[in-house]
């Protein structure tokens, strides 16, 4: 149990370009969801919290009209990168918590989408 | 001073040896800890939760110490597959939030 998935996994897009990443909870229901970016030879950064039904809360430094999160369902919440540029070039992560085995706090990750903006 | 410091390695080891890792945090009020593991171009996957009293998992034991803020993983009788990156991870105030360390590269060799 307590699978999210990410699609896509890899994704090439012009710089100008809008794209849309979905993360699902497979078999629980995610009361929260979590958006992390990775640099390579960096960490995880928290971009963005959001919970079902209500806007998301950012991370200082982080654009909010650049990046849209939407989290309308407690299994699907999106992330849209819009007009992308090569340095939003990185690894998306998303992460998912809620009901999964009782455990309201773990959080579950996605297997990542990787975007390249040229 | 970040939040989570990691020494980043590489820990370059052989088959069967013991490895240690350490890991310090900024916040004196942090109240979670974990430790993950990531494989190349992979997401985070846990490896285990470290409690105050210290924890063990098969060849894995966790040890927190909370005067000095560090937690510290002891890998035991290392194996091929155990080649990942390891992050240190900290829940600071006590919300869902999590702060992740840089993560310290392990290679363990024939």
């Amino acid at each position: 149990g307590a699978v999210v998935s990410q699609h896509p996994s890899r994704v090439i897009c012009k710089s100008g370009t809008s794209v849309k990443i979905e993360c699902r909870s497979l078999d629980f229901q995610a009361t929260t969801m979590f958006w992390y970016r990775q640099f390579p030879k960096q960490s995880l950064m928290l971009m963005a919290t959001s919970n079902e039904g209500s806007k998301a809360t950012y991370e200082q430094g982080v654009e909010k009209d650049k990046f849209l999160i939407n989290h309308a369902s407690l299994t699907l919440s999106t992330l849209t990168v819009t007009s992308a540029h090569p340095e939003d070039s990185s690894f998306y992560i998303c992460s998912a918590s809620g009901s999964a085995g009782g455990d309201t706090d773990t959080q579950y990750f996605g297997p990542g989408t990787r975007l390249t903006v040229l | 001073r970040k939040e989570v410091e990691q020494d980043p390695g590489p820990f370059n080891v052989p088959e069967g040896a013991t490895v240690a890792f350490n890991c310090t945090y900024s916040n004196s009020a942090s109240q979670s800890f974990f430790w993950y593991r990531q494989d190349c171009r992979k997401e985070p996957k846990l490896l285990m939760s470290v409690y105050s009293s210290g924890n063990e998992d098969g060849r894995f034991t966790a040890q927190l110490n909370r005067a000095s803020q560090y937690i510290s993983l002891l890998i035991r009788d290392s194996k091929l597959s155990d080649s990942a990156t390891y992050l240190c991870v900290v829940n600071p105030y006590n919300t869902d939030k999590l702060i992740f360390g840089t993560g310290t590269r392990l290679q363990v060799f024939p």
